[in-house]
């Protein structure tokens, strides 16, 4: 039951140009969209998060895109950096408890 | 800045041992989690516990598993008889009062069962 989908385990970008990754979900219910990133043998850090009423929030080199229509949304990272790379998690919640579902996690390579 | 600490970081145990796993969360939190993450899989969502009760669990948290809050600042993982397959990192996570939706995860525990 994949209700939040991450379908590129990896990504490699260049230092200085733009990252994007994407997320899909299923669940119509899910109200509350949030970006984390982890690096190996720590806990998710989290990052940025955008409410279903909103379609773009920004917070410094870091932007995410929802498109409720489509039922995805997506983080752009401008201009990305080495000490960028690392696994990122999309995550929604909805309901009283606002417990996260995940996606698998996109791992993302920063080239210098 | 007020963080979310695990202890203990890494625990090795014997399959049928019970365990318990400890989270001091940010102090005025009031929503508390659960979360594990096997090696190379997503992070699962075990359980959720508000007011002094468990607000939302997941399948995966059976009857070998239970959560307290004995008191004002600790919250604990039990699990009664461990399985292989409960190798995992624990991440416990927080979330202040306003359910802004954000959720603050420790560092993890990491769980070897033998």
């Amino acid at each position: 039951d994949q209700q939040v989908k991450q379908n590129s385990p990896s990504l490699s970008v260049q230092e200085g140009r733009i990252s994007i990754l994407n997320c899909d979900y299923t669940n119509s219910m899910f109200d509350y969209f949030l970006w984390y990133k982890k690096y190996p043998a720590e806990g998710p850090t989290f990052l940025i998060s955008i409410s279903s009423i909103k379609d773009k929030n920004e917070d410094g080199r870091f932007t995410v895109f929802l498109n409720k229509s489509a039922k995805h949304l997506s983080l752009h990272i401008v201009p990305s950096q080495p000490g960028d790379s690392a696994v990122y998690f999309c995550a929604a919640s909805w309901g009283s408890a606002r417990q996260l579902t995940f996606g698998s996690g996109t791992q993302l390579t920063v080239l210098p | 800045e007020p963080e979310v600490t695990q202890t203990p970081s890494h625990q090795v145990t014997q399959m049928g041992q019970e365990v318990i796993l400890r989270c001091v969360p940010i102090s005025n939190h009031l929503y508390f989690y659960w979360y594990r993450q096997i090696l190379g899989q997503k992070v699962e969502f075990l359980v959720s516990f508000y007011n002094n009760e468990i607000s939302e669990k997941s399948e995966i948290f059976d009857d070998q598993f239970s959560v307290e809050r004995p008191d004002g600042s600790n919250f604990t993982l039990k699990i009664r008889s461990t399985k292989l397959e409960d190798s995992a990192m624990y991440f416990c996570a927080s979330m202040g009062g306003g359910r802004s939706g954000e959720l603050f995860f420790g560092e993890g525990s990491r769980l070897t069962v033998l």
